[in-house]
């Protein structure tokens, strides 16, 4: 039973142009929130993340939003460039847990020219 | 300071063979763990570490068996490859000294593994 879901499997957009990803979870007990990044045949790397104390956190183009009442966060990058293009991977932890992570399935981003 | 390796890149494997993949980090990271990832999957947690000799279970831990004599080296032992096991593995650490050491977990750059 995944505890975090990303919906959208892949998500394409225009150099330029805003991208929205998608994230949503079930376990009210998640405290913590992590975006990750992953090219081809790389690790993930982190990205950005954001306490449930807070509802947005801002790193430069990219900005997460958090909505606990509905269980929802999402990434911004604003502008996307082509080296935006990978797939991005929502995780979420809470605060008794080691920090192990639980992570959506992913969504592959890939910005056009 | 080469962060997280991981040996093989890629290998395959019999059904019923066993094999070991290796983890090692040398930036004296207490917490280190396994990861496989899947097509519509994500990542799941199979085994992590919170230091030389402390090993739990993580989400899928069945078929795989891990031990932490060293702060540096995290192996994953496969005793019997399934086609199951077929997968993307990732090994992480990170320091344990704040909960915002969350954000540098460093994933080394995976293990492709087939079993036939």
């Amino acid at each position: 039973d995944q505890q975090v879901k990303q919906n959208s499997p892949s998500l394409s957009v225009q150099e330029g142009r805003i991208s929205i990803l998608n994230c949503d979870y079930t376990n009210s007990m998640f405290d913590y929130f992590l975006w990750y990044k992953k090219y081809p045949a790389e690790g993930p790397t982190f990205l950005i993340s954001i306490s449930s104390i807070k509802d947005k956190n801002e790193d430069g183009r990219f900005t997460v939003f958090l909505n606990k009442s509905a269980k929802h966060l999402s990434l911004h990058i604003v502008p996307s460039q082509p080296g935006d293009s990978a797939v991005y991977f929502c995780a979420a932890s809470t605060t008794d847990s080691w920090g192990k992570l639980q992570f959506g399935a992913g969504t592959q981003v890939v910005v056009t020219p | 300071n080469a962060g997280v390796t991981q040996t093989p890149k890629f290998q395959v494997l019999k059904t019923g063979q066993s094999m070991t993949l290796q983890c090692a980090q040398d930036m004296n990271h207490e917490y280190m763990s396994w990861y496989r990832q899947d097509p519509g999957m994500g990542l799941r947690l199979i085994h992590y570490s919170v230091g030389a000799g402390i090993t739990d279970q993580g989400e899928v831990p069945n078929g795989y068996n891990v031990s932490r004599s060293t702060t540096e080296d995290f192996p994953l032992r496969l005793l019997s490859a399934a086609p199951s096991q077929t997968s993307v593995y990732f090994c992480a650490s990170r320091s344990l000294a704040s909960r915002v050491s969350q954000e540098t977990q460093y994933f080394g750059p995976g293990t492709r593994l087939l079993v036939l």
